[in-house]
């Protein structure tokens, strides 16, 4: 298993600002995941987070928008940049420790944009 | 493309049995996982097949046809705290180092009623 610490839990910015969110894992994991959760919708993955490498961004999701970083094999960033309210969401880090095990998520960061 | 589905809400009186439905279509397939998420919350595994056939759980089985691309999640003496969303998610994509992306579906809110 492999427990997350996510934060912060909750944020609410000025639109044209930025916040990054942190995610430290109790154990070493080569790949996390970043989700983004908008109101009443699933989880869409935004990027995955290789350790010593740039992330590789989904459809849709830019690298300048959404800066990752991926320092160490515990812990990893995910900033949203320039912010409007239309990015006003949860966002959730994932891992998946092996390839036979389900994916663990931190407890979310609850973003609003005013 | 990627492509799940599943019901969008559901209502079942406390005690019963109920069963959520999940179709898939997606270019690979390395397992499906069933997740619980109450409002406001992170996603908490609750099943995870990858061979055809039923998995048993205390109050919850999930079954899984993978020629049919088809899934579905029962959850038996219903309780009021199953009042949650219920997400169909398909490991699908490789994305390297032993790690795999998860697909989510839109999630399925299921209310328990007196």
């Amino acid at each position: 298993s492999a427990v997350i610490s996510q934060k912060p839990s909750r944020d609410i910015c000025q639109r044209g600002t930025s916040l990054t969110i942190q995610c430290q894992v109790d154990s070493q994991v080569t790949m996390m995941f970043w989700y983004r959760q908008q109101p009443g919708q699933s989880l869409t993955l935004i990027a995955t987070a290789n350790q010593g490498s740039e992330a590789t961004y989904e459809s849709g999701f830019v690298i300048d928008k959404f800066p990752i970083s991926r320092p160490n094999l515990t812990f990893s960033t995910l900033t949203v940049s320039n912010m409007s309210p239309e990015d006003s969401s949860i966002y959730l880090c994932s891992v998946s420790p092996g390839s036979g095990t389900e994916a663990f998520f931190g407890q979310g960061t609850r973003l609003t944009v005013v | 493309g990627q492509n799940i589905d599943q019901p969008t809400e559901m209502t079942a009186t406390e005690g019963a049995i109920v069963q959520i439905n999940c179709t898939y279509q997606t270019s690979g397939f390395n397992g499906l996982f069933w997740y619980q998420q109450h409002a406001g919350e992170a996603p908490t595994f609750l099943s995870y097949n990858v061979l055809d056939g039923l998995e048993e759980k205390g109050r919850f089985s999930s079954f899984l046809s993978r020629s049919k691309g088809y899934s579905y999640l029962l959850l038996k003496e219903l309780q009021m705290k199953d009042s949650a969303s219920y997400l169909c998610a398909v490991r699908d994509q490789y994305s390297g180092a032993g790690s795999y992306q998860l697909t989510f579906g839109k999630g399925t809110k299921l209310s328990v009623i007196p």
